[in-house]
């Protein structure tokens, strides 16, 4: 298996501009998380889905965060308008079960706001 | 407080030592992570534990649940382990909030030749 794929790797843009993070999940796993990572705040969960349904999104912060997962194969998160302060490095993992099992992590997204 | 706490913060070792890097957390857990993350930005699952110990090459990791604490060590360290070293609870709260990983803010290593 490829593991789970991110996508962009790398993304650099204007504040004001629209975002969108993308995530393959590793087939066959019916959990996937998204996480961010900064040096203030450590790796944080934003939100996380069950068989494509999100069950918690208390860590997202604020609305202009969204996130979606139209099939079991992908998910997105979208930030609109994006800020300075969003820059950081956004995870995804996914897993086989939300209490036992090993998470597996993508390479993550550096993003970049100027 | 935070709900996850990891010591020390940096680490700075000669190759060849024994390296101990600890964790201790203030909820009730399902599961515990260690993680490793490279300079890279990757970041790899090494142990998941809820009780005991597991021994992964020269990498072990303990947990100690009564005590709400665990420990990573590394025997015969090389400067190939220099990593950030991050420990990860799982809630065993309910409803939404089971399965949420929560981080320690992680433990900088870096093993010198």
């Amino acid at each position: 298996d490829a593991g789970v794929i991110q996508s962009p790797r790398h993304e650099v843009t204007e504040m004001g501009q629209e975002v969108t993070l993308r995530c393959k999940p590793i087939s066959g796993h019916d959990y996937l998380f998204w996480y961010r990572q900064t040096m203030m705040r450590g790796l944080e969960l934003l939100i996380y889905f069950n068989n494509n349904v999100p069950i918690d999104d208390s860590g997202m912060p604020e609305d202009r965060f969204s996130a979606k997962m139209p099939n079991a194969s992908f998910s997105t998160l979208k930030i609109q308008p994006s800020e300075p302060r969003d820059s950081a490095v956004y995870f995804c993992a996914s897993s086989l079960d939300r209490g036992s099992k090993t998470q597996y992590f993508g390479p993550g997204t550096r993003l970049l706001v100027l | 407080k935070n709900e996850v706490e990891q010591s020390p913060q940096n680490l700075t070792a000669q190759e060849g030592e024994f390296i101990t890097i600890n964790c201790s957390y203030s909820v009730g857990i399902s599961a515990l992570h260690w993680l490793q993350q490279h300079p890279g930005g990757g970041i790899v699952s090494l142990f998941m534990l809820s009780s005991g110990k597991k021994k992964h090459g020269r990498l072990i990791a303990t947990i100690n649940i009564q005590e709400k604490h665990s420990s990573l060590h590394i025997t015969a360290s090389h400067p190939r382990d220099s990593a950030v070293y991050i420990c990860a609870v799982r809630s065993n709260a309910g409803g939404t909030s089971y399965g949420k990983l929560t981080f320690g803010q992680g433990t900088i290593l870096t093993v010198h030749p």
